[in-house]
């Protein structure tokens, strides 16, 4: 169980385009989903949290109107790259967790990743 | 301040080697989650453990195993016999109760490399 899927895994898109990244929870309901952004080598940096139903909450430094989260569904959040440029090319890592402490609940179930090239 | 601190980047070990991945945390909550994570070559990090502060058990599964001390806000892990496919990166993290318990804060992760 807890399976998360990402797609696309790789992507590569010409500079000005914007990119679509879906991540799905495929054997439970993820009330909150969380966006992470990895460079080579280093560690995971939250991005933003999304509840469904509510808008994103942004962490400090990222822009809102670039990276477009949508939780639309208990089951579905998408992260939408617009007007990507060449900095943006990174590894986007989405999870999903059922709710907050109590229990197992906190627990994130991470998807596969999706690689992001901008020429 | 990090919050949770991998102080070894990298490691290698000869396979068959026991080896232990070092987290130290910091935190002002009384009740928290720490977590290991595994990253292999692929890229998708797989869920290995969750601990809450009030247990304070270590932990075996197979080869694995945890070592959670409060007193040095400690949680390390240590692999047993060492396989090629233990090679990745694992991450520690923290996520406090106090903010929902939801957020995490990742490690800088250590890179483990099993030598056949």
């Amino acid at each position: 169980g807890a399976v998360v899927s990402q797609h696309p895994s790789w992507v590569i898109c010409k500079s000005g385009t914007s990119v679509k990244i879906e991540c799905r929870s495929l054997d439970f309901q993820a009330t909150t989903m969380f966006w992470y952004r990895q460079f080579p080598k280093q560690s995971l940096m939250l991005m933003a949290t999304s509840n469904e139903g509510s808008k994103a909450t942004y962490e400090q430094g990222v822009e809102k109107d670039k990276f477009l989260i949508n939780h639309a569904s208990l089951t579905l959040s998408t992260l939408t790259v617009t007007s990507a440029h060449p900095e943006d090319s990174s590894f986007y890592i989405c999870s999903a967790s059922s709710g907050t402490g109590v229990g197992a609940k906190n627990i994130q179930y991470f998807g596969a990743g999706t690689r992001l090239s901008v020429l | 301040a990090q919050k949770v601190t991998q102080a070894q980047t990298e490691i290698s070990v000869v396979e068959k080697e026991d080896v232990t991945l070092d987290c130290v945390y910091e935190t002002r909550d009384t009740t928290y989650y720490l977590f290991w994570y595994k990253q292999p070559p692929s890229g998708e990090l797989v869920f290995l453990i969750r601990r809450n502060s009030f247990d304070e058990q270590n932990e075996i599964s197979g080869r694995y195993s945890w070592n959670f001390q409060k007193s040095t806000s400690s949680f390390n892990f240590t692999i047993t016999a060492s396989q090629v496919v233990d090679s990745a990166v694992y991450f520690c993290a923290l996520s406090e109760a106090g903010r929902g318990g939801n957020q995490f804060y990742f490690g800088t992760g250590t890179s483990l490399t099993v030598i056949p």
